[in-house]
């Protein structure tokens, strides 16, 4: 079956860190990958996304690229803000026949940002 | 443009009850899935209504079904209530079709006591 395996948490970094949170896949076909964060108290917001191998997502200084051959899609900023305190989950959609199935998603990674 | 919206936002309901979670999906989507997320885990997708017919099931008893109307706004039901469904109800619209964003609610919270 599909499978998401991502970074346990929680992380904690200082303002301006570096931040990489991983997340590896297992899936039957070609997926399309994605990050979503969450911030407390909210629903899931979309962060990023990569349909295809070699795609870079990009959104708010996240980066995360579409590693085949690694079955990766690790989620990098370069320097952290308090304001990206939440949790993120890493997601994965295997699109058959022209439809929207499910979303698979990882555990998900509390990450804290202290000033 | 609203986006997806589901209501009620909390609620607390006894063993054995019955509940309806309700949402309307983003302006111009016509696909609802319904996910169950348990404290400190991950979406669990629950299934997929599209054209009014549920087109893909999660791993979910046959105690949870589901609704679509004509107007694409969607429930879902969980008789029965067990203290393990307890879990933040979120909805999630789209067009049907490959590649197209999915975007959720902001979840109905549901206690079991």
């Amino acid at each position: 079956g599909n499978s998401v395996t991502q970074m346990e948490g929680p992380v904690t970094l200082s303002e301006e860190a570096f931040l990489t949170i991983n997340c590896t896949y297992t899936a039957t076909g070609y997926p399309s990958l994605f990050w979503y964060v969450q911030y407390p108290g909210e629903g899931l917001q979309l962060l990023l996304k990569a349909t295809k191998a070699d795609d870079k997502g990009s959104n708010k200084g996240f980066e995360a690229t579409y590693r085949k051959e690694t079955t990766s899609f690790h989620l990098e900023k370069g320097s952290v803000q308090v304001s990206d305190s939440a949790v993120y989950f890493c997601a994965l959609i295997l699109n058959s026949g022209g439809s929207n199935y499910k979303l698979t998603f990882g555990k998900g990674t509390l990450l804290t940002v202290n000033p | 443009d609203a986006g997806v919206t589901q209501s009620p936002t909390h609620l607390i309901k006894t063993r054995g009850q019955q509940v309806t979670l309700r949402c309307s999906p983003k302006s111009g989507h016509d696909t609802v899935s319904w996910y169950q997320q348990a404290l400190g885990q991950g979406p669990q997708f629950i299934f997929q209504y599209y054209e009014e017919e549920e087109r893909q099931r999660g791993n979910f008893p046959d105690r949870f079904s589901g609704h679509q109307y004509p107007n694409y706004s969607s429930e879902l039901n969980v008789n029965a209530l067990l203290l393990g469904d307890s879990a933040l109800y979120l909805c999630a619209s789209s067009l049907q079709g490959a590649g197209n964003t999915i975007y959720f609610g902001e979840g109905s919270w549901l206690t079991v006591v």
